[in-house]
């Protein structure tokens, strides 16, 4: 079955602090892996797309990883601040059917002064 | 100059009523799409358009109805309205039907709640 499982489910971390979210799948076949930022009462933004051929891919204090062999995700975040303080999901596309997204339920990160 | 935009930002309506949530794409994209994000902030599909034409009903109720007078466009009207119904609808659109490289660009939600 197609699935893609984030940990933690919620996250709270003191501004400044290193933080790091986990995206596991088994999705198949495999297309690409793409984060979402979603900030509150806002429409989920891309961070960064991971394809099969990558291992680990930076945008600013964003770092994702990349594990296809385990199937396995991580996204990174470096030096955190109040504005990190949103909902981060990961979504996985497959190479077939008309249905081809599958998105995982989100870890929702807090940055606290 | 919102890329994806989407009316009204809050809806709140009684039980058996019909409603309709607005959406438009000023990014020349070809596909749009209807997602529901419940109260677990779980994001799921609901339709696909591309130029217009649905190619997707994700086991939605036939009570939610979209429609696409142009691929600029894409509204969503629903009738009878029920508790269970309330969510965060997003609507989203990207470049082209099968291009897995782009991302989807959502519109900021529209909040309905059904009382």
């Amino acid at each position: 079955k197609n699935q893609v499982e984030q940990s933690p489910q919620s996250l709270i971390i003191l501004e400044g602090k290193n933080c790091t979210l986990q995206c596991n799948y088994t999705v198949s076949p495999f297309s690409n892996l793409r984060w979402y930022k979603q900030d509150t009462g806002r429409g989920p933004v891309s961070l960064t797309i991971m394809t099969f051929s990558e291992n680990t891919k930076s945008n600013g204090r964003y770092t994702a990883t990349l594990d296809a062999d385990t199937k396995q995700s991580s996204l990174h975040i470096t030096a955190s601040q109040l504005s990190d303080s949103a909902s981060y999901i990961c979504v996985v596309s497959k190479n077939s059917g008309n249905t081809p997204l599958v998105f995982g339920k989100g870890t929702r990160l807090s940055v606290i002064a | 100059d919102t890329a994806v935009s989407q009316t009204p930002k809050y809806l709140v309506t009684q039980m058996g009523n019909d409603k309709s949530i607005k959406c438009e794409q000023n990014l020349g994209h070809d596909t749009m799409y209807w997602y529901k994000q419940d109260s677990k902030k779980f994001l799921k599909i609901m339709f696909s358009y591309n130029n217009k034409e649905l190619i997707i009903n994700e086991t939605v109720p036939n009570r939610f109805s979209p429609k696409s007078p142009d691929k600029a466009h894409l509204n969503l009207h629903i009738n009878s309205l029920e508790l269970g119904d309330s969510a965060v609808y997003f609507c989203a659109s990207r470049p082209l039907w099968g291009d897995l490289n782009s991302p989807l660009h959502f519109g900021n939600g529209t909040r309905l709640t059904v009382t």
